[in-house]
């Protein structure tokens, strides 16, 4: 079975400042898809990234990258210039290309420092 | 733009009473789901149903049963609540069960057994 893990239970940035978020999976398959969703404190789930995993090119949405490392099972995000309302938990997940449900990590909590 | 829209917010049960948890979506998506989260634990899928009129157990069905009333519609029953069944739910949805389709969350049931 698929499994993610996110070695960092809690991390802190300043604002302005950039921030790295690990996430390590493990799988057999060569096929498959990443994410990063992001839940502030109203709980909402909001997808920030995806990557595809046959895709070379890390994936981008504005302040927010990926560094996808396919050997290594290694897919963290960066945030650049961070913001207060960025301040929340990150979810790092995993799904097959052969349509099994999204696999999560166990978060990673982010404060923002003014 | 309601999206994927859950009742209640908020309940307290004793154990042993039965409750259903109400899900709408109004994206015209085929796919929707029923996750748990629990502290220190990520999401766990409960159920999921790939389209209208198929249900499929997920990674923790267990005192779980799970109805798609129609397109729009996905309800989760505790039919005997027990306080391992503490948690906050969250009902999701998205366009298809592929793996590159976004999945979409709704703001979350936070329900409490005694």
């Amino acid at each position: 079975a698929q499994t993610v893990t996110q070695s960092q239970p809690e991390m802190s940035v300043q604002e302005a400042e950039t921030v790295t978020l690990s996430c390590t999976y493990d799988t057999s398959e060569s096929d498959y898809y990443l994410f990063w969703y992001k839940q502030p404190p109203s709980r909402q789930m909001i997808l920030v990234i995806r990557q595809e995993a046959y895709k070379q090119q890390n994936a981008t949405e504005n302040r927010f990258s990926v560094n996808f490392q396919k050997a290594a099972k290694s897919f963290s995000l960066k945030i650049s210039d961070s913001q207060l309302g960025d301040a929340a938990m990150y979810f790092c997940a995993y799904r097959s290309a052969l349509n099994t449900p999204l696999v999560f990590g166990k978060g990673t909590r982010l404060s923002v420092i003014a | 733009n309601a999206g994927v829209t859950q009742t209640p917010k908020f309940q307290v049960l004793k154990t042993g009473q039965s409750m259903t948890l109400q899900c709408a979506q109004d994206m015209n998506h085929n796919s929707m789901y029923w996750y748990r989260q629990d502290p220190g634990m990520g999401l766990r899928l409960i159920y999921y149903s790939a389209s209208e009129g198929t249900t499929d157990k997920g990674e923790v069905p267990n005192g779980y049963n799970v109805s798609r009333l129609n397109k729009r519609e996905f309800s989760l029953r505790l039919e005997s609540a027990a306080p391992s069944q503490t948690s906050v739910y969250f009902c999701a949805s998205s366009e298809g069960t592929g793996p590159g389709n976004t999945i979409y969350f709704g703001e979350g049931s936070w329900l409490t057994v005694v």
